[in-house]
C-alpha cells in the first residue's frame, strides 16, 4: 500500500490566488514527520515546510502552511498568494520513527502546479 | 551560503561507459544520500551514508557505488551506465543532531546523466 498519496497530478491557480495540495498518508507508527518540498523545472529539491505527528499547531513558513489533519491522516499544503514562480512540481514525503542508521523520506508522486496570469 | 553542491550539473556518458558524479555539503551534515529521479516519478533513494557507514537500499542494481572520502563529499559511481540510467541524480545531507523525526533532507541541484 502506498505510504503518501497525492492523488493531484496537475493543478492550476491564478496568481495572487491560494491553492492546495492534497496530501493523504498511511502509518501506523505514532511519531512521524511530514515535509513538502518544491521542485522547479531545474530539478532542485527544496525543503518548504515540516510538521511532527505531536505537533498541536499546523505548520506556516511564510506564504505556506500545513493543514493537518491527524485523524484522517491528512497534510495538505495551502500556498497563499500564488506567485509565478510557485509554478514546480511538489512532493509530500514522510519520515516514520528512527528504525535504522538514518531515517528516510517516503515521497508521494507529486502535484505538478502551474500558476496563470 | 552552507549548501549541497553537485557537479557536473549535466553529464552525458556512452552506454558501458564508466561515469561519476559528485557532490560535496559545506553543512558538516553527517548522513549523505543519494537519489535517483526519472522522469515525472519521486525520487528513488540509492543508498546513503551514515558517518563513513554505507548502507545500500536492498533493491539498488550492483552497477551503482559510492564513496564517501571525509565528511564533505560523496560520489556516485555508476560502472556500467544503460540506457534506462538516464535520470536525474540527486543528493542530499541530513544532520542527526537535529531532533529525529524533523530532521530535514537538504538537496544539492542534481545532476542530469544521458546515456547514448
Amino acid at each position: 500500500a502506498q505510504k503518501i498519496t497525492q492523488t493531484q497530478p496537475g493543478m492550476f491557480v491564478q496568481e495572487k490566488e491560494a491553492v492546495t495540495l492534497d496530501c493523504t498518508y498511511d502509518t501506523s507508527d505514532p511519531s512521524y514527520g511530514l515535509f513538502w518540498y518544491k521542485q522547479p523545472s531545474s530539478g532542485e529539491m527544496i525543503f518548504l515546510i515540516y510538521q511532527g505527528s505531536y505537533d498541536q499547531q499546523n505548520a506556516t513558513e511564510g506564504r505556506y502552511s500545513l493543514n493537518f489533519q491527524k485523524a484522517r491522516k491528512s497534510a495538505n499544503l495551502v500556498i497563499s498568494a500564488s506567485q509565478l514562480g510557485d509554478s514546480a512540481m511538489y512532493f509530500c514525503a514522510m519520515r516514520e520513527a528512527y528504525t535504522g542508521t538514518a531515517s528516510k523520506l517516503t515521497f508521494g508522486t507529486g502535484t505538478r502546479l502551474q500558476v496563470t496570469l | 551560503d552552507a549548501m549541497v553542491i553537485q557537479n557536473p550539473r549535466y553529464q552525458v556518458t556512452q552506454f558501458g561507459k564508466p561515469v561519476t558524479l559528485s557532490c560535496s555539503q559545506t553543512l558538516n551534515h553527517n548522513v549523505m544520500y543519494w537519489y535517483q529521479q526519472k522522469s515525472s516519478q519521486a525520487p528513488k533513494l540509492l543508498f546513503h551514508y551514515y558517518d563513513k557507514d554505507f548502507n545500500n537500499e536492498a533493491d539498488t542494481p550492483d552497477n551503482f557505488q559510492s564513496r564517501r572520502p571525509n565528511t564533505s563529499f560523496c560520489f556516485l559511481d555508476i560502472r556500467s551506465p544503460g540506457l534506462g540510467d538516464a535520470a536525474m541524480y540527486l543528493c542530499a545531507t541530513s544532520a542527526t543532531d537535529t531532533t529525529i523525526l524533523r530532521e530535514t533532507q537538504y538537496f544539492g541541484p542534481g545532476t542530469r546523466l544521458l546515456v547514448l
